[in-house]
């Protein structure tokens, strides 16, 4: 059975850097036809993706997000890393991982995590 | 503005049938796969639809996904109750070299 474990902070303050991780279980981060995908929604508001990886060498990110943003991996420990520097309020919002295709569909989802950017 | 057009709710009676539209350009629905997702208050998002017209494992034959040109659109016949829920495109976009999704479409069963 494929699952994706979100786990960080619940709140953050303005400035500060998040880090997310994802633990995957149920299929390898060695697998080069899956990755994972990071993305995210405000209450109240559509999906956003955030940024993906495909193994370690195929990084990709948000244009919108790009410079705040650092995706890496562990293979050793099945995780999946999300950093995102200076966070503000309106990047308060649900982030979820989700296991991903290389056409780019998301078949299994972790149930998210809420993040607050509050001082 | 989300780079995919849904429109922003739908709704049919029970035992009916409904479209949800995506629409989109040459650089996105065009020329890449389409997915669509369900997302019921609350909890995550669930894959109906992959690679414009495929069914999940689990997924009933209710629901289809078809292409034409740069639009999407998914297919909801035998309405129930439990299909009230917010639906979501997505696709990779090659100008944007990333995945975006649509402003999702809430569903009312009437």
């Amino acid at each position: 059975q494929v699952t994706l474990k979100e786990s960080g902070p619940v709140l953050v303050k303005p400035t500060e850097t998040l880090t997310l991780t994802c633990t995957v279980s149920g299929f390898s981060l060695s697998n080069p036809r899956m990755g994972v995908s990071w993305i995210r929604q405000p209450p109240g508001k559509a999906l956003e993706w955030v940024a993906h990886l495909f193994l370690e060498g195929q990084k990709s990110y948000s244009t919108s997000l790009k410079t705040r943003l650092t995706i890496s991996q562990d293979t050793s420990k099945s995780q999946v890393v999300l950093t995102m520097t200076n966070m503000d309020p309106v990047d308060t919002a649900t982030y979820y991982c989700a296991r991903t295709s290389t056409t780019y569909y998301m078949d299994v989802w972790g149930k998210g995590t809420t993040v607050t950017v509050s001082s | 503005q989300s780079v995919l057009t849904q429109p922003p709710s739908v709704s049919a009676a029970p035992g009916q049938k409904v479209t949800i539209s995506c629409s989109g350009s040459s650089s996105n629905i065009g020329s890449k796969y389409v997915s669509w997702y369900q997302q019921v208050p609350g909890t995550a998002p669930k894959l109906l639809i992959y690679d414009n017209e495929k069914r999940p494992s689990g997924i009933p034959d209710r629901f289809s996904g078809s292409k034409s040109g740069t639009s999407a659109t998914l297919g909801i016949t035998g309405l129930q109750t439990g299909d009230e829920a917010d639906y979501y495109c997505g696709t990779w976009d090659t100008s944007l070299s990333g995945s975006v999704f649509g402003g999702g479409t809430k569903l009312t069963v009437l």
